[in-house]
């Protein structure tokens, strides 16, 4: 069983260019979920993938954007970047949608962007 | 507004303590809750889940739930220096989709 992975691990853009992180969810796992962790503080959800389609969204302006694929692998795109973009992104990977039971979610390492 | 309070710390314990991390949430729908530990520089790892009222026990670590009382804890028996992270509390509301509200995170620091 594989788990979470992310690419790439770390990122420096200039402010205004975009950027992709790429995400593969954890054997089994139907369900990709993005973060951003900004230093000293908890993760902050951006949105949420099942079945190739956004599953709910948090409080981020459309210049975030996803995909997800038929593999389950996932995209996070950010558009016009900001210096406040700067942050870890996280990706997690569970088992949703109408199968109920938990939604425990497990994260990938992570990719650290750094906005200049 | 959706909130989940912890006490950012840190918490320092001598090795071999208990250490009790603490938190509380806002909406009284939330319906499981996770605790996850992050090492400096690392992503969050998922270590203990609860879903009922009561005490849940995995290893050294015992998950502690009060629904009543909005407040769910964690508790390290016999803590280590390699126990020592930053320990975050997630809340998990399942409205049609399924996500997490974390807390900032307790740093916690034990001593050899």
């Amino acid at each position: 069983e594989t788990g979470v992975t992310q690419s790439p691990t770390h990122l420096i853009k200039t402010r205004g260019q975009q950027v992709t992180l790429r995400c593969s969810s954890q054997s089994g796992h139907n369900t990709v979920s993005w973060y951003q962790q900004a230093l000293g503080q908890g993760p902050q959800f951006i949105f949420q993938y099942y079945r190739e389609e956004e599953n709910g969204r948090g409080n981020f302006p459309p210049r975030f954007s996803g995909l997800q694929f038929p593999n389950y692998s996932s995209e996070l795109n950010v558009n016009a970047l900001e210096l406040d973009d700067s942050a870890l992104y996280l990706c997690a990977s569970s088992l949703g949608g109408s199968s109920g039971g938990p939604r425990e979610q497990y994260f990938g390492p992570g990719t650290r962007l750094t906005v200049t | 507004q959706k909130e989940v309070e912890q006490n950012s710390g840190p918490l320092s314990v001598p090795e071999g303590a208990i250490a009790s991390l603490n938190c509380t949430y806002s909406d009284r729908v939330s319906q499981s809750f996770f605790w996850y530990r992050q090492y400096s520089g690392k992503s969050p790892e998922l270590i203990m889940s609860i879903y009922s009222n009561g005490d849940k026990e995995d290893g050294r670590f015992t998950a502690q739930l009060n629904k009543a009382s909005q407040y769910v804890s964690l508790l390290i028996r016999d803590s280590q220096p390699s126990d020592s992270a930053t320990y975050l509390c997630a809340v998990n509301i399942d409205s049609g989709y399924s996500t997490l509200t974390f807390g900032k995170g307790t740093m916690l620091l034990v001593s050899p």
